[in-house]
């Protein structure tokens, strides 16, 4: 019954592959989103969905790109992974309550690059 | 200038006493402030949010806003060794989608 589902947990890569990050959302929240969380705890917005529409798009290298099939996934694929990709990655999803969106993480995807 | 500023601590605060995190924002359209807690290796959740000019209390938890000096708060009453965490500061502009983070602060309660 997990609200936010984030797959895999933990990924371990060489340089230059490429990964996927999965995203599910049952709480039939509209927007969905990814953030970056580095070393130092910052947690930095990726990209935002609203019901399949891309609405931010940060400045992430175009080695990023999220995809979100219907409003209930986001997934985010990168392309020829750097050693400063290492960071968790967050996917959230919210919903709007007294005119502002209040996020429900998931548990995050812990991605290191070797 | 960051767009929200906290202090990263770490902040050591006496079981039972009261720990008061602060955060600035540079964004004087900001209207939705929220506070989130984190635990090590876990996902960050809300604790707080305020939208006016004031306080609101939630059980321990107190949550100050003064939109005229671009401050918000956060006050923890009777700190248990429970409350030792991250806390995120994060702000919206209303009918905006971005939540923009601090960096967070460090809280330690010492039993």
């Amino acid at each position: 019954d997990t609200a936010v589902s984030q797959t895999p947990k933990y990924l371990v890569t060489q340089m230059g592959n490429d990964k996927s990050i999965k995203c599910e959302q049952n709480l039939g929240h509209d927007t969905m989103y990814w953030y970056k969380q580095d070393s130092k705890k910052f947690l930095k917005i990726m990209f935002s969905y609203n019901n399949k529409e891309l609405i931010i798009n940060e400045t992430v290298p175009n080695r990023f790109s999220p995809k979100s099939p219907d409003k209930a996934h986001l997934n985010l694929h990168i392309n020829s992974l750097e050693l400063g990709d290492s960071a968790v990655y967050f996917c959230a999803s919210s919903r709007r309550t007294s005119g502002a969106n209040v996020l429900t993480f998931g548990a995050g995807s812990r991605l290191t690059v070797l | 200038q960051k767009e929200v500023e906290q202090n990263s601590g770490p902040l050591s605060v006496p079981e039972g006493a009261i720990a008061s995190l602060n955060c600035t924002y540079s964004d004087r359209g900001s209207q939705s402030f929220f506070w989130y807690r984190q635990y090590s290796g876990k996902s960050p959740e809300l604790i707080m949010s305020i939208y006016s000019n004031g306080d609101k209390e939630d059980g321990r938890f107190t949550a100050q806003l003064n939109k005229a000096s671009q401050y918000v708060s956060l006050l923890i009453r009777d700190s248990q060794p429970s409350d030792s965490a991250t806390y995120l500061c994060a702000v919206t502009p209303i009918g905006n989608e971005k939540l923009t983070f601090g960096t967070g602060t460090r809280l330690t309660i010492i039993p």
